[in-house]
């Protein structure tokens, strides 16, 4: 069955560039959600869209912005990254005819800010 | 408050059995879930239960919910050294989930 799909896998940045995240959920799902990890850590969540508007909102810093455009897919952009940064961002994704019950995640998104 | 607490590690031998136990905090109706996540891998859903349900099982996979502690268990039975891995428990807030710090499971064969 398909997964959700995360590009690119393993990124690299300097402090205070930019990176952007993609992330392509299951077919049929209208809701993606984006998790911060930190090491050692549990997910965060940062923000969450159903059918293209935010729906929800957590932790997400002002230096970060989303969107989920009209394929579903969704890409969370960093500005002026920071060391603290560095961690792993997982989307997830489900849908509302499933009662938005399963949330299924993605392999990940390694960012290490240098 | 959202918080979600798990134990940090438990150690069994291959063929036993595991219960990762996790305590939550909300009161109302919600879903609690399990994750497991191996070494810089992604979360895989395991299984999830309502908490209105006592239990739920699922292969080797049991689920108990005790609502008055809001106390939530899994159980492995027939632990495998492939079942090593961190245990997250979730707790669903909205759309958001929250997750416990998760409890490393080590299987020793």
């Amino acid at each position: 069955a398909a997964g959700v799909i995360q590009s690119p896998r393993h990124l690299i940045k300097e402090k205070r560039e930019t990176a952007t995240l993609k992330c392509y959920p299951i077919p049929r799902h209208d809701t993606v959600y984006w998790y911060q990890q930190g090491p050692g850590q549990d997910p965060q969540f940062l923000i969450s869209f159903y059918e293209k508007m935010q729906s929800d909102k957590g932790s997400i810093p002002d230096r970060f912005s989303a969107q989920q455009f009209s394929d579903y897919h969704s890409e969370l952009n960093m500005s002026s990254l920071e060391l603290g940064d560095s961690a792993l961002y997982f989307c997830a994704s489900s849908s509302l005819a499933g009662g938005q019950n399963e949330q299924y995640f993605g392999p990940g998104t390694r960012l290490t800010v240098t | 408050g959202e918080d979600v607490e798990q134990s940090l590690f438990l150690s069994v031998r291959e063929g036993d059995s595991s219960v990762i136990n996790c305590t939550y905090t909300d009161s109302s109706s919600t879903y609690l879930y399990w994750y497991k996540q191996e070494p810089g891998a992604g979360l895989q859903l395991l299984t999830y239960i309502f908490s209105n349900m006592d239990m739920k099982q699922d292969q080797r996979l049991t689920v108990l919910l005790n609502k008055k502690d809001k106390h939530l268990s899994l159980r492995i039975a027939d632990t495998q050294t492939g079942d090593s891995a961190i245990y997250f428990c979730a707790e669903r807030y909205g759309n958001k989930l929250v997750f416990g710090a998760g409890t490393i499971l080590r299987v020793k064969s």
